[in-house]
């Protein structure tokens, strides 16, 4: 089955860098490939997408960029505020998978004022 | 956007008593739901896969007897923590699956914790 690792698991930054958080997945029928950024105490809120056809999805200050070849994918925030300061996941699926989503062990970032 | 809302937000019960939490899309259809569990400071985990009028598939581990699925319609959910214990307090967490694109919506949680 899927197997999908997340590094780093914390992330400090200063407030208007970048952060940068990096995934691997070891299923290479995977097709679609969402994060999601978590609050505490709520649920994942679906951030940004990319699907296998694409190699870099842009939606204002985030972006996500897919090597299919070495199974990565990266989530990059840039001007980073402390609204953005969240526990974010990264996550693989397939439609042959019947939808099922594998998580990552998700990135703790922290945005320091 | 597609909302998942979940009832109750948060339960307290007494062990050995069974909990029902609520997994409701309020403006789509969902043939699919997911349950989710994470503990603190983890990652989310799938418990089952719940279809519309047929019988939910569970994740390897997860004790079908204990977490009973139920997904009457294509709006809800259900899952029951039958004779719950201490260590199923947990955040529960379901997603929604619309029949077209594969963008699964996900409920706000509920905390379950067990006396």
């Amino acid at each position: 089955g899927e197997n999908v690792e997340q590094h780093p698991s914390t992330l400090s930054v200063q407030e208007g860098d970048s952060a940068v958080i990096k995934c691997t997945y070891s299923d290479s029928a995977s097709n679609y490939f969402p994060w999601y950024k978590q609050e505490l105490g709520k649920g994942p809120q679906l951030i940004i997408d990319i699907r296998s056809n694409v190699g870099e999805k842009k939606d204002q200050r985030i972006a996500v960029t897919l090597n299919k070849t070495a199974k990565h994918f990266s989530l990059h925030i840039t001007e980073t505020q402390p609204e953005d300061s969240a526990v974010y996941f990264c996550a693989a699926t397939s439609y042959s998978s019947a939808s099922k989503i594998i998580f990552g062990s998700g990135t703790r970032l922290s945005i320091r004022p | 956007g597609a909302v998942v809302s979940q009832h109750p937000s948060r339960v307290i019960c007494k062990s050995g008593t069974s909990v029902k939490i609520e997994c409701r899309s309020l403006d789509f259809q969902a043939t699919t739901m997911f349950w989710y569990r994470q503990f603190p400071k983890q990652s989310l985990m799938l418990m089952a896969t719940s279809n519309e009028g047929s019988k939910a598939t569970y994740e390897q581990g997860v004790e079908k007897d204990k977490f009973l699925i139920n997904h009457a319609s294509l709006t809800l959910s259900t899952l029951t923590v039958a004779s719950a214990h201490p260590e199923d307090s947990s955040f529960y967490i379901c997603s929604a699956l619309p029949g077209g694109p594969r963008e699964q919506y996900f409920g706000p949680g509920t905390r379950l914790t067990v006396t």
